[in-house]
């Protein structure tokens, strides 16, 4: 069970806007900066999103991350193909002293 | 260019140690505010962090997995080796290296994973 809380699951259709959420605690997301990691089929994680809302160099302005009390949201504009991939949340934990990953949200472009 | 490659066994038997390297280039762990990181993920299943060295020596580690992990850097071969001890079948999973660094100050809580290597898959079976 993740510290972390993601839908297991999202679609959308190209063009579309998508918004895949992220629920902790006070100890972790409600404490620290949350970043998001996209993982395309067999390829290792890319950072998309660091505190809570800075794109890294190289990052689509198609990705925004947000973040209010205990959640985070990560949102993609014009969705694409390409797009289609697991996507984690990630906090580091005041309590456990460790960083936490969520489950994870398949994005399915339909 | 920042790269990391991690290697070790693909096959090791239950209660053997597993050594893993992450071997890198394109950054120094001498560098203050820069860091490697190590996290698994087992087939179908979400990603979980193990453990951070950073580059004063200090390192985090997973509470669940803290009394079986060790970490090492070897700054002058720009390497980084994580030792897992007693190892499991429920411990088969791609293991991944990442570059990681501060975006302001260094609590843990502002460290984030720029970069990150390949993986490599590590089965645990007899």
């Amino acid at each position: 069970q993740s510290l972390l809380s993601q839908p297991p699951s999202a679609s959308g259709t190209p063009g579309q806007r998508v918004t895949i959420s992220c629920y902790g605690s006070s100890s972790n997301i409600g404490s620290n900066p949350v970043s998001w990691y996209l993982q395309l089929p067999g390829t290792a994680p890319k950072l998309l999103i660091y505190s809570n809302t800075q794109r890294p160099s190289g990052v689509p302005d198609r990705f925004a991350g947000s973040e209010s009390g205990t959640s985070a949201s990560l949102a993609i504009s014009g969705l694409q193909s390409e797009d289609e991939a697991d996507y984690y949340c990630a906090a580091w934990d005041d309590g456990l002293n460790a960083w936490v990953f969520g489950g994870g949200t398949k994005l399915t472009v339909l | 260019q920042i790269t990391l490659k991690e290697s070790g066994p693909t096959l090791v038997k239950p209660t053997q140690t597993l050594t893993l390297t992450c071997t890198f280039s394109g950054f120094s762990l001498s560098t203050s505010g820069v860091g490697v990181g190590w996290f698994r993920q087992p087939p179908g299943k979400a990603l979980e962090w193990l453990a951070l060295i950073y580059w004063d020596d200090d390192k985090n580690y997973s509470p669940s997995l803290k009394s079986r992990l060790t970490l090492i850097k070897d700054t002058s071969k720009n390497q980084v080796v994580l030792t897992m001890t007693n190892m499991d079948p429920v411990d088969s999973a791609t293991y991944y290296c990442a570059h990681s660094e501060t975006s302001s100050g260094y609590y843990p809580g502002y460290w984030y994973f720029g970069l990150w290597g390949r993986g490599t898959l590590v089965t645990v079976s007899s």
